[in-house]
């Protein structure tokens, strides 16, 4: 079983919508981070999380750690077709130097 | 961009034999980690190393080995390879807990 399970895996949209992506667990964090990978390259940081309830916005990406510390959205405004990638969510647990990371959700966006 | 390189960026591998991967940094980062991505399963942790000398298990650590005997080298060891270990490993370090972790380029695996 992952520690983060990021919903939906997989996700198909036109130009203009609005998407949510989302991580869960059952763990609680002292940060998470959102990453983007495109094919062939290493994933990329986009934003971290670090504090329960807060909401960070990244042009039309808006991030939000939960209150308990436990999961974290991210929203896309308006999408474009250069949001298209993969999206990873990683996280510190509490204790411990491990960085794990969900399955993440593939992102494509057609004109 | 950080200075993290990976050897070799591809490598295709007879069934039983050993390998070795290399990641070097040049950021004297404290923290360093092998993950493994294989479709529809994102990233998946293998070993990570919080110092010289000092490592520990990830999630999917079976059949690897890993050593890091000076800060800037981090390396993971197939023993013997299988099929299964067929994947993209990446490399990956940060200087402190919770900031960014920067990854390496890559390394595509094949066992045949």
């Amino acid at each position: 079983t992952q520690l983060l399970e990021q919903s939906p895996q997989f996700l198909s949209i036109q130009e203009g919508e609005n998407l949510t992506v989302y991580c869960n667990s059952s763990s609680v964090f002292s940060s998470l981070q959102w990453y983007r990978q495109e094919p062939g390259e290493g994933p990329v940081l986009l934003v971290t999380v670090v504090t329960g309830g807060e909401v960070k916005k990244l042009k039309r990406l808006t991030f939000q750690f939960g209150d308990a510390r436990k999961d974290s959205s991210l929203h896309i405004t308006a999408a474009q077709p250069g949001d298209t990638g993969l999206y990873l969510c990683a996280g510190d647990l509490k204790s411990g130097y491990a960085l794990n990371f969900g399955k993440g959700t593939s992102l494509l966006v057609t004109p | 961009d950080a200075g993290i390189t990976q050897s070799p960026r591809h490598k295709v591998t007879e069934t039983g034999t050993p390998v070795t991967l290399r990641c070097h940094q040049t950021e004297n980062h404290r923290y360093m980690y092998w993950y493994r991505q294989d479709p529809g399963h994102g990233l998946r942790l293998i070993h990570y190393s919080y110092g010289v000398k000092d490592t520990d298990k990830g999630e999917v650590s079976d059949g690897y080995s890993v050593s890091r005997s000076k800060t800037e080298d981090f390396l993971l060891t197939l023993e013997s390879a299988t099929s299964s270990q067929t994947s993209v490993y990446f490399c990956a370090i940060r200087g402190a807990l919770n900031t960014e972790a920067f990854f390496g380029q890559g390394t595509r695996l094949t066992v045949v």
